[in-house]
Formats: C-alpha cells, structure tokens, sequence
C-alpha cells in the first residue's frame, strides 16, 4: 500500500527566501507525482503533475523534481511572496494515474 | 462557468438520516472521485468513477453510496450518516493518463 508523507507539517519563512517542500512515497511504482495547493476553506488547486519519466517540471517561479528511486520529490518555490502561504500536498499516483494517495500536507507561511 | 460544483456547502444532519451531496462537472472529463478530509488523517479515497455507470471503492468506501448515470453527475449518497462521517468531502474530476485532478470547492458535513 502506497503511503506518502510530507514533513515539515508546517514550516515559516521571511518574504522572499525561497521554499523547499518535501514529498516522500513508499512504492516507487507510481504513474505520476501531483503538487496541489489549498487555502483554507477551498478545495485544491493542481500546481504540477510530474510523470513517471520526468525528472521534473517547471511552472514559473514553482519546480518540482522527482526522484523515484529514492521516494521522494521536491516542491521548490522561488522567492516567496505573502501570497504563497497556503498549504501544500503531494499526491502519487497509482495505476493508470488517476487513484491518488495523498500526503498529509505542508502549511506554509510567509512573513512580509 | 465550467468547472466543478458541490453542493450543499455546509450541511448538518442528524445520525441515522440519509444525506446526499452532489457533484456536477463541465468538463466532460471520464473519471470523477470522491475524498474525504480529516485532520490526523489526510485526504483519504471514498469511491471514484471512471465513465458513467463504471464505480469502485476506494479507501474508505463503507457507509457510503455512490451512482454515476451521466458523465456530469457524481452524487455521494450516506445512507445512515454516523458522527464518524463528519468531515469536508472533496469531488474532483480528471481525464485518463497523466492529467491534473481538479477539485470542488468541498462540503462541510457535520453529523450531530
């Protein structure tokens, strides 16, 4: 059974350093790597889908890389805005993709 | 506007009584899910669907029912609701293969 974790659960930055997230999965058999990010009271917003063969994938200031033999992907957010803070989840996909078993989540906070 | 709609957005409801949430999409995409969000536990799976009249379980599907008569549609049925059952309820939809999951705004169930 497929398990993803995220650590840290939470993390604080000033405005302007940039964010490193972290993403961790147990079977490395996945179909595709998703970051999503939610605000509260809102649903999720799909930032990148990185598939099995990619190394990573880029999205203006936002890039992800994965690594599948190792587990893990990052979610690398340039120069952080007040904007940015929200909470963000990483999500592997299984067969055909379209199953995802998610992580717990990162809150992110960016102090102005 | 395309996209994708729940609703009610907040409902209470009694234990025993039988509660239905609704999903409606404009996309046309082929696959639809349902998730549950817990704090401790993440987003967990409920059922999804893969075309119309196609449903399967997913995580946690016991307790609950679904149907899938038109691509659009997804409703999640609680036949008996439980105070177990008080959670936000996400529909999300998505093509086949590699594509992004796009998400409702959510449900607020609470179960007294």
């Amino acid at each position: 059974k497929q398990e993803v974790t995220q650590i840290p659960a939470a993390l604080s930055v000033p405005e302007g350093e940039n964010l490193v997230l972290n993403c961790s999965f147990t079977d490395s058999a996945i179909y595709n790597l998703q970051w999503f990010r939610q605000d509260p009271g809102k649903g999720l917003t799909s930032l990148l889908l990185i598939q099995s063969s990619q190394r990573e994938q880029t999205s203006g200031r936002l890039n992800a890389s994965l690594d599948k033999s190792s587990g893990r992907s990052t979610l690398y957010i340039a120069a952080s805005q007040p904007g940015d803070s929200a909470t963000y989840l990483c999500a592997a996909g299984g067969a055909a993709g379209n199953k995802l078993t998610f992580g717990g989540g990162t809150r992110v906070l960016v102090k102005p | 506007d395309a996209g994708i709609t729940q609703s009610p957005r907040y409902k209470i409801t009694e234990t025993g009584r039988q509660v239905t949430l609704m999903c409606h999409q404009t996309w046309s995409h082929s696959y639809m899910f349902w998730y549950r969000q817990d704090l401790g536990h993440g987003l967990r799976l409920i059922y999804y669907s893969a075309a119309a009249d196609i449903t399967d379980k997913g995580e946690v599907p016991d307790g609950y029912v679904v149907s899938r008569s038109k691509t659009e549609n997804f409703p999640l049925t609680l036949e008996s609701a439980t105070r177990s059952q008080t959670s936000v309820y996400f529909c999300a939809s998505s093509l086949p293969g590699n594509s992004p999951l796009h998400f409702g705004n959510g449900t607020r169930l609470t179960v007294t």
